[in-house]
């Protein structure tokens, strides 16, 4: 089946840098989210975006939907070590018919003492 | 308030067997839908289920089958496995059609 493109596929930093990554897509979307999953869980909901070019904040987390709505980053500041898990992103076409949503293959995200 | 619960936890199964997965929605939320992850990947879509309908369906083929029940919770059923059915199964659930999808922790199926 169909997947976004993510990247990077891993990231080593240090704690207390700055982490971005982001997600393209062939398709157009609707909404874009931003999901983290850890070892044994299901996906957690981080982020949701709703319009075109809209910029939105949750803590230390910062995401954007794309002008093109073909494209979405998700921005981490100052990290610390329980942001370590998978970071998902997925879009979605709403409207009439399937209302799922397609993932990214995530990003590793590893957190070196 | 109650989140997505899903059973079992885990369960292992031979090639060519039946397997029903359960989920139980978060309260209140009338939406869900299944999805299946492979090991290293992200989830994929198999269907939604809204009132006790399927409303849409990923590329998965018609082994892969479902229920809703009044009460909002769901079933996945997969007939005549197949190894690469292993995979991690989720179910999400939402408060409205259309609305954001919260997941439950998944059964890890393992078909030997």
């Amino acid at each position: 089946g169909q997947q976004l493109n993510q990247s990077p596929q891993s990231m080593f930093i240090q704690e207390g840098e700055d982490v971005s990554m982001n997600c393209t897509s062939s398709s157009i979307f609707n909404t874009w989210l931003w999901y983290k999953q850890d070892p044994g869980e299901g996906p957690v909901l981080l982020i949701a975006l709703y319009k075109a070019g809209e910029l939105t904040s949750n803590g230390r987390l910062t995401a954007q939907f794309g002008i093109t709505r073909k494209d979405s980053f998700l921005n981490i500041s100052a990290s610390i070590p329980s942001d370590v898990g998978i970071y998902f992103c997925a879009g979605r076409v709403s409207g009439g018919g399937a209302d799922g949503l397609t993932f990214g293959k995530g990003t590793h995200l590893i957190i070196q003492p | 308030e109650t989140g997505v619960t899903q059973s079992p936890t885990h369960l292992i199964k031979t090639r060519g067997q039946q397997v029903t997965l359960r989920c139980s929605s978060q309260s209140g939320h009338n939406t869900v839908s299944w999805y299946q992850q492979a090991l290293g990947q992200g989830p994929q879509f198999i269907f939604q289920y809204y009132r006790e309908e399927e409303n849409g369906r990923g590329n998965f083929p018609p082994r892969f089958s479902g229920l809703q029940f009044p009460n909002y919770s769901s079933e996945l059923n997969v007939n005549a496995l197949e190894l690469d059915d292993s995979a991690l199964y989720l179910c999400a659930s939402s408060l409205i059609q259309g609305g954001e999808q919260y997941f439950g922790p998944g059964t890890r199926l393992t078909v030997t």
